[in-house]
């Protein structure tokens, strides 16, 4: 069946340095490809998307690239804040009204 | 509206009490989705709907747990008979195409 692969956390960065978090996927056809964020005692906010290879999904900073010859669509960031502390959920999907497969989450600490 | 809305935001029930959750979806979206967050990151669906029709229940464990989405009224989430192992976050999610977006969430403790 499908999967997501994600790091493991938790990633531990100082403010302003570069962040790269990990996914990797294995799917029949051609999912859509999401990442969420979960920021502490709160719901899982969309961050970005892509629907088909190549894509380019970005928002606040955060950029992912769907690559289906790798079957990858790690997250990167070029330089995090202390706000970015949350932990990131790779996610994908097939059609409309099948369930998200998410990764295992990865916790992301920043400090000042 | 334009967020997903669930009530209540925490829950907490004895042992083989019921529980109950409910979520309003964004209005003009046909699909509903309901997920289980236990164990700090892990996501389990349960049960997802088109309009008021189960669209795929594979995830739902059917002794204990039923689900509703009726025509004008909140969609719902039922256990009957609560256990220890219910206690979880759970997440309403509704979307009109593959873009799903998510509720706050309902903290179910059961004790």
């Amino acid at each position: 069946g499908d999967s997501v692969t994600q790091m493991e956390g938790p990633v531990t960065l100082s403010e302003e340095a570069f962040l790269t978090i990990n996914c990797t996927y294995t799917a029949t056809g051609y999912p859509s490809l999401f990442w969420y964020v979960q920021y502490p005692g709160e719901g899982l906010q969309l961050l970005l998307k892509a629907t088909k290879a190549d894509d380019k999904g970005s928002n606040k900073g955060f950029e992912a690239t769907y690559r289906k010859e790798t079957t990858s669509f790690h997250l990167e960031k070029g330089s995090v804040q202390v706000s970015d502390s949350a932990v990131y959920f790779c996610a994908l999907s097939g059609q409309a009204g099948t369930a998200l497969i998410f990764g295992k989450g990865t916790t992301l600490s920043v400090s000042s | 509206g334009e967020e997903v809305a669930q009530t209540p935001k925490h829950l907490v029930r004895g042992e083989g009490q019921k529980a109950k959750l409910y979520c309003a979806p964004i209005k003009g979206h046909s699909y509903v989705f309901w997920y289980q967050q236990v164990l700090k990151n892990e996501f389990k669906f349960l049960i997802s709907f088109q309009n008021e029709n189960v669209f795929d229940e594979t995830g739902m464990p059917k002794e204990r747990f039923s689900a509703k989405c009726l025509p004008n009224s909140p969609c719902s989430l039922e256990i009957q008979a609560t256990k220890l192992e219910d206690s979880a976050v759970y997440f309403c999610a509704s979307s009109q195409y593959e873009t799903q977006y998510f509720g706050p969430g309902t903290r179910l403790l059961v004790l």
